[in-house]
């Protein structure tokens, strides 16, 4: 069964401190991977898309980095500010195609504290 | 652009209550797409489009229907509420590339059904 795991569930950290959110997939075959930001009360917004051929990317403060071997992706969060408090969401792709088979991780809340 | 708009942001049904949440973009995409948000899970596909006149269901259907009589507008209706219904709902509109697809979702519809 096609499934995406993150951890931690959720997370506080200090304002300016960097931090590290996991992403565990199952989805097979493998097209590529997303993260998406999710304010509270918004919908999510696109961070980084990675393909099976690149192993990271970045977007200002966010890197993003990919083992297709592992099948484990992270996203990391450098010098953190109170705006990055959200809900991060790791998404597979297992198709080139239209993205109606998308599979979602339940995500990450993420609290920055001043 | 406004991008992908809802409407309304709020709603409170009773069991039974039918009702039509609105979805449109101004990007001209054609594939647009409808989603429930329930905590502690990913986001889980109701209906998509590929085109005007054209639906297909996605991973939880039932109680859905849709249509979609132009590019811009993709309404979701719930038939007969349910206490199971009460979820968020996003609509995503997506941007095809030879590379991959990307999502753009609306600010979200938060429907409680008592």
């Amino acid at each position: 069964k096609n499934q995406v795991e993150q951890s931690p569930q959720s997370l506080i950290i200090l304002e300016g401190k960097n931090c590290t959110l996991q992403c565990n997939y199952t989805v097979s075959p493998f097209s590529n991977l997303r993260w998406y930001k999710q304010d509270t009360g918004r919908g999510p917004v696109s961070l980084t898309i990675m393909t099976f051929s690149e192993n990271t990317k970045s977007n200002g403060r966010y890197t993003a980095t990919l083992d297709a071997d592992t099948k484990q992706s992270s996203l990391h969060i450098t010098a953190s500010q109170l705006s990055d408090s959200a809900s991060y969401i790791c998404v597979v792709s297992p198709s080139p195609e239209y993205g109606n088979k998308l599979v979602f991780g339940a995500g990450t809340i993420l609290r920055v504290k001043s | 652009n406004a991008g992908v708009t809802q409407t309304p942001k709020f709603q409170v049904l009773k069991t039974g209550q039918s009702m039509t949440l609105q979805c449109a973009q101004d990007m001209n995409h054609e594939y647009m797409s409808w989603y429930r948000q329930d905590p502690g899970m990913g986001l889980r596909l109701i209906h998509y489009s590929v085109g005007a006149g054209i639906t297909d269901q996605g991973e939880v259907p039932n109680g859905y229907n849709v249509s979609r009589s132009t590019t811009e507008d993709f309404p979701l209706r719930l038939l007969s509420a349910a206490p199971s219904q009460t979820s968020v709902y996003f609509c995503a509109s997506t941007r095809t590339s030879p590379s991959y697809n990307e999502q753009f979702f609306g600010p979200g519809t938060r429907l409680t059904v008592l």
